[in-house]
Order: C-alpha cells, then structure tokens, then sequence
C-alpha cells in the first residue's frame, strides 16, 4: 500500500500570505495520479487539484498542483480567509489512500 | 445540483453489521462510479471500496475485503454499503462520493456523512 504523509502538520499563516504544503509517496504515483482536497469543520471534502497539477471545475487559480513520482506541493499563491482549512492528498495510482492532512490556519 | 444524501445516524454492538444508504439526483446515475470512504475520529480518510453503477461490478479495498459489501439500485439511483463484523475501531463517519468525469478514482461530489458508532 501507498503511505502518504504531509508536511507541516500545521501551517500558521496570515491572508495575502503563500501556502505551500507538501506531499510525499512511498513509493512512486503512476502517471501523477494525486489528487488535493480542502476540507471545513463539519464539511464534506472539496475536490481541488486532479493529475497532480489539474484544477477541478470551479476552483480558484491561486489554487496550484505540482510535483511528480513521490513528491508533491499544493501551493495557495495568495491566502484569502475563507482559505483556512484543511488540507489533504490521495493518490489513485494504486488502490486509493489518502494523506493525514496539512492544517492551515490564522497565524 | 448534484446532491447525494445518506441514511442517518447508527449504533450497532460488536460483531453486528451495519448497512448506510447514499441516493443520488441531479445527475444520471450510471454515468459516474461511487465511493465509499470513512474517517474514524482524528484519523484520516480510508477509501472502503467503489461500484461501477453501470453493471454493479466492485473493487475493494483489501483492508476491508470480505467484511464490505457494496451495491446499487438503479432504478432509485441509490447505492448501499454493508459493513459486516464490526468492531469498536469501524466507528467512524462514513462517506459516500460520486467520481469526477472520466477520472473515475477522484472524487467530486460527497454525501452528508452517516455516523456509525460500535459500542458495547
């Protein structure tokens, strides 16, 4: 199975600041099939990056994807306050598994 | 709007099953796979297993092969997930989720949550 952690944990951040949260397979994710979601106290996830770097229908390109094999970034180019959230990965190149989340919270 | 919304609360004793229902509307139904996944408190999501709505066929997780059971009825648009030999350690929200476009292992739109609570 894929383990996926993410790092900070927590990321303390003021708005207008830029977010960049990492994600680490072990081993390496076929074809960049990670995917980023955004996730509100009592809220079901939120879909925001497919393919490691495609944004989903919707999401605001301060929003951006990167990385390939086993290392990932999420990046939020510019915080807005409804950006405080958390943050977690899944891979979907063998099985599916997710990662524990990257807090992102007001500094 | 696409809506998916699950059956309510359970509590079940150890050793028992629980089966949570996710109907679907605003889309047709047998375009899009379904998933389930759960988040047990503090930990995260665990993808449980998926269903093809179009023929009924599943894959599993292998954490949850043998004790996990998925199906559809189309003609309610409405697909269930059967959890067998529950132990204290299955409570946890469940979810269901319907597959974006073709990228069928992504998942875009979510059900409510069900709790399901093991207690003795």
């Amino acid at each position: 199975e894929i383990v996926l952690t993410q790092s900070p944990g927590t990321l303390s951040l003021s708005p207008g600041e830029r977010a960049t949260l990492s994600c680490r397979a072990s081993q390496s994710i076929g074809s960049s099939y990670l995917a980023w979601y955004q996730q509100k106290p009592g809220q079901a996830p939120r879909l925001l990056i497919y393919g490691a770097s495609s944004g989903a229908t919707g999401v605001p390109d301060r929003f951006s994807g990167s990385g390939s094999g086993t290392d990932f970034t999420l990046t939020i180019s510019r915080l807005e306050p409804e950006d405080f959230a958390v943050y977690f990965c899944q891979q979907y190149g063998s099985s599916v598994t997710f990662g524990p989340g990257t807090k992102v919270d007001l500094k | 709007q696409v809506q998916l919304v699950q059956s309510g609360a359970e509590v079940k004793k150890p050793g028992a099953s629980v089966k949570v229902s996710c109907k679907a509307s605003g889309y047709t139904f047998s375009n899009y796979v379904i998933h389930w996944v759960r988040q047990a408190p503090g930990q995260r999501f665990e993808w449980l297993g998926w269903i093809n709505t179009v023929n009924g066929n599943t894959k599993y997780s292998q954490s949850f092969q043998g004790r996990v059971t998925i199906t559809r009825d189309t003609s309610a648009s409405t697909t269930y997930m059967e959890l067998s030999s529950l132990r204290s350690e299955d409570t946890a929200v469940y979810y269901c989720a319907r597959s974006y476009r073709a990228v069928a292992l992504v998942m875009v739109y979510w059900g409510q949550g069900t709790l399901v609570t093991v207690s003795s």
